[in-house]
């Protein structure tokens, strides 16, 4: 069935410094959405990619689409100790979103 | 702000027991899902739900598990003979449209502790 692989899966940075997470598939993807989980939390949506090149920008998050739509990439530029948490990518259909491991960011302040 | 509640927060029960998760999906959302999470891993498909039928359900939702809506508003999950393997978290969510259109709002998730 369908995968996603994420990396890296921890990643530890201080605060100020930037960070990016890399979303792969095998196999051409429909769309992408990214979610965030706080610790202790649920996911919330941050975003869904649906164009090849697609880029998309929310403050200080940039969200890339790969031309081949089998990749993608999330970068946090000047990390705040409020971007702590898990952040996950997700492909799928209409039925079901399927999720890669996520990457954990903890922020040193 | 509409949003996708869940009962219990927090639920403690012996190996074999029945255990019924609770959702109540934000009413205008059309399709249903549930996820769970074991601690410190990925968040994993479960199933989906839209027309009042299963419209999908990964490997892991096997014959101890099945969802029911059964009035307009309830969305539950039941796992008829719990195992110790099944504690994890359970998220329900919900969505306007398909999975791959637009966004999943989760719940805060159900707490299943089998001992």
């Amino acid at each position: 069935g369908q995968q996603v692989m994420q990396i890296p899966q921890y990643q530890h940075v201080q605060e100020g410094e930037d960070f990016t997470t890399y979303c792969n598939s095998s196999t051409t993807l429909s769309n992408i959405q990214w979610y965030k989980q706080r610790p202790g939390g649920h996911p919330v949506f941050l975003i869904q990619l649906v164009k090849s090149g697609e880029v998309k920008k929310q403050k200080r998050l940039t969200f890339q689409f790969g031309e081949a739509k089998k990749n993608s990439s999330l970068h946090i530029t000047a990390t705040q100790t409020t971007d702590v948490g898990t952040y996950f990518c997700g492909a799928g259909n209409n039925r079901k979103l399927i999720w890669g491991l996520g990457t954990s960011l903890a922020v040193n302040p | 702000e509409p949003e996708v509640t869940q009962t219990p927060s927090h639920q403690v029960t012996q190996m074999g027991q029945e255990v019924i998760l609770r959702c109540v999906p934000i009413s205008n959302h059309l399709y249903f899902y549930w996820y769970r999470q074991i601690l410190g891993q990925k968040v994993e498909f479960l199933v989906s739900f839209y027309n009042n039928e299963i419209s999908e359900k990964s490997e892991i939702f096997d014959d101890q598990f099945s969802v029911e809506r059964p009035d307009g508003s309830n969305f539950t999950l039941k796992i008829r003979s719990t195992k110790l393997e099944d504690s994890a978290m359970y998220f329900c969510a919900s969505s306007v449209q398909g999975a791959d259109t637009g966004e999943l709002f989760f719940g805060e998730g159900s707490r299943l502790t089998v001992l």
